[in-house]
């Protein structure tokens, strides 16, 4: 298996442009989950999918953050407008659903992304 | 809500030290831990895990941790490191009434000099 893959790897773009990052979790897995990782806040959960569907999405810092799960083998996480404090590294993972217990996430590479 | 503590936020070691990062959790509930690692550039990958049994859990490349419950404590542990395990240690939690969140520590970066 190829794991979680994103991308893109790194995205620069200037202040007021849309971002869109990108996700593809690991086949047959059921959750997937946005998390954001700076130096001063650490590693933050966005939101997370099951079966597509957002289940929680409190760690949403603002109304310019969206995130969609079309289908069970695509994410997309949106930033409209971009602020240079959403500079950050953006982790996807995903994680199998194992008999209702729960199990562990799988994280994809990440996507570093500044703004200037 | 629950919080993870990780008491150490930068640990410098020689090689072939003893290692122990320590880990602290505020729910009393059923939980779930895990340690994760990062080396420099890479992705969070697992170390180990605990969700029940023996306390006392083994992981890859040698790391173990200990799971005290009465101290809410998941300390992780390696009786001698190498060069090849500067990176940042995370320790997280979950636990069952929060659905599958993680909780995640602020992290702690060891580098171990050769």
């Amino acid at each position: 298996d190829a794991g979680v893959i994103q991308s893109p790897r790194h995205e620069v773009t200037e202040m007021g442009q849309e971002v869109t990052l990108r996700c593809k979790p690991i086949s047959g897995h059921d959750y997937l989950f946005w998390y954001r990782q700076t130096m001063m806040r650490g590693l933050e959960l966005l939101i997370y999918f099951n079966n597509n569907v957002p289940i929680d999405d409190s760690g949403m810092p603002e109304d310019r953050f969206s995130a969609k799960m079309p289908n069970a083998s695509f994410s997309t996480l949106k930033i409209q407008p971009s602020e240079p404090r959403d500079s950050a590294v953006y982790f996807c993972a995903s994680s199998p659903l194992a008999g209702g217990s729960y199990n562990e996430q799988f994280f994809g590479p990440g996507t570093r992304l500044t703004v200037l | 809500a629950q919080s993870v503590s990780q008491h150490n936020h930068h640990v410098i070691l020689s090689e072939a030290a003893s290692l122990e990062l320590g880990c602290n959790y505020s729910y009393g509930g059923t939980v779930n831990l895990f340690w994760y690692v990062q080396y420099p550039g890479q992705h969070l990958q697992l170390l180990l895990k605990y969700f029940s049994g023996d306390p006392l859990v083994k992981g890859i490349k040698g790391f173990e941790a200990e799971f005290i419950k009465s101290k809410f404590s998941f300390n992780l542990r390696k009786p001698s490191v190498q060069w090849s395990d500067t990176a940042e240690y995370f320790c997280a939690v979950n636990a069952r009434e929060y659905g599958n969140k993680l909780v995640f520590g602020a992290g702690t970066i060891l580098r171990v000099k050769s």
